[in-house]
């Protein structure tokens, strides 16, 4: 089992439609970041996090420290936020890595 | 301020050469990230260096190794390459630690091993 799951793999939506990515983590971990990556390979990152809820714009980002849980919500989606949405977590007390990803959410949003 | 590039951002290598990929980071910060990034495993972290020390290391072979100049800019190096090693390789810069900060993404280098 991955220690970062992502849900859904794939995640199709029409402009206007509200968006929900979830993230779930099975280590301790002292952050956890909210990318994005859109084709031909550029990463931002969206938010870094270690409780409650961030906003930016039309994104949201929350996390639960307790149920090991984040999920990333985007209001009023447009064909622009098409990319992959990966969520990575900082585990703390491990000697090996540093990030770890989860596999990635490709949204793809239809005008 | 200009962002984390990366040299050479394509690269087209043979098995068992060996390979260097160049990052930048953003002016000021000291830490400097590597990743590889394949269909398969998806991204990886690789290492990372901060003031000329490495102070985390992923899970990869010791055919993978990486340096980090005074000026901040860092190199890594993949030895007696294989087909495998064909990914994105991505570096990334932070002004502390990357667990403390937000981390910026340079382009990438897209490296293909035949």
């Amino acid at each position: 089992k991955n220690e970062v799951e992502q849900s859904p793999q794939n995640l199709t939506a029409q402009e206007g439609e509200f968006i929900t990515i979830n993230c779930s983590y099975s280590v301790g971990i002292s952050a956890l970041h909210w990318l994005q990556q859109h084709p031909g390979g550029g990463i931002v990152s969206l938010f870094m996090l270690s409780s409650g809820k961030k906003k930016h714009g039309r994104l949201i980002a929350t996390i639960n420290i307790q149920e090991k849980h984040s999920s990333l919500h985007i209001t009023a989606s447009h064909p622009r936020d098409s990319a992959v949405y990966i969520c990575a977590v900082m585990n703390y007390g491990g000697s090996q890595g540093n990030l770890i990803f989860g596999k990635g959410t490709k949204l793809s949003v239809k005008p | 301020k200009a962002g984390v590039t990366q040299t050479p951002r394509y690269l087209i290598k043979t098995r068992g050469q060996q390979v260097t990929l160049s990052c930048s980071p953003i002016s000021g910060h000291r830490s400097v990230s590597w990743y590889q990034q394949t269909p398969g495993q998806g991204l990886q972290f690789l290492f990372e260096y901060f003031s000329e020390t490495q102070r985390n290391k992923g899970n990869f072979p010791g055919r993978f190794s990486g340096r980090q100049f005074s000026n901040s800019r860092s190199e890594m190096n993949v030895s007696t390459l294989e087909l495998g090693d064909s990914a994105l390789y991505l570096c990334a810069s932070s002004l502390d630690l990357s667990g403390a900060d937000t981390q910026y993404f340079g382009p990438g280098t897209r490296l293909t091993v035949l």
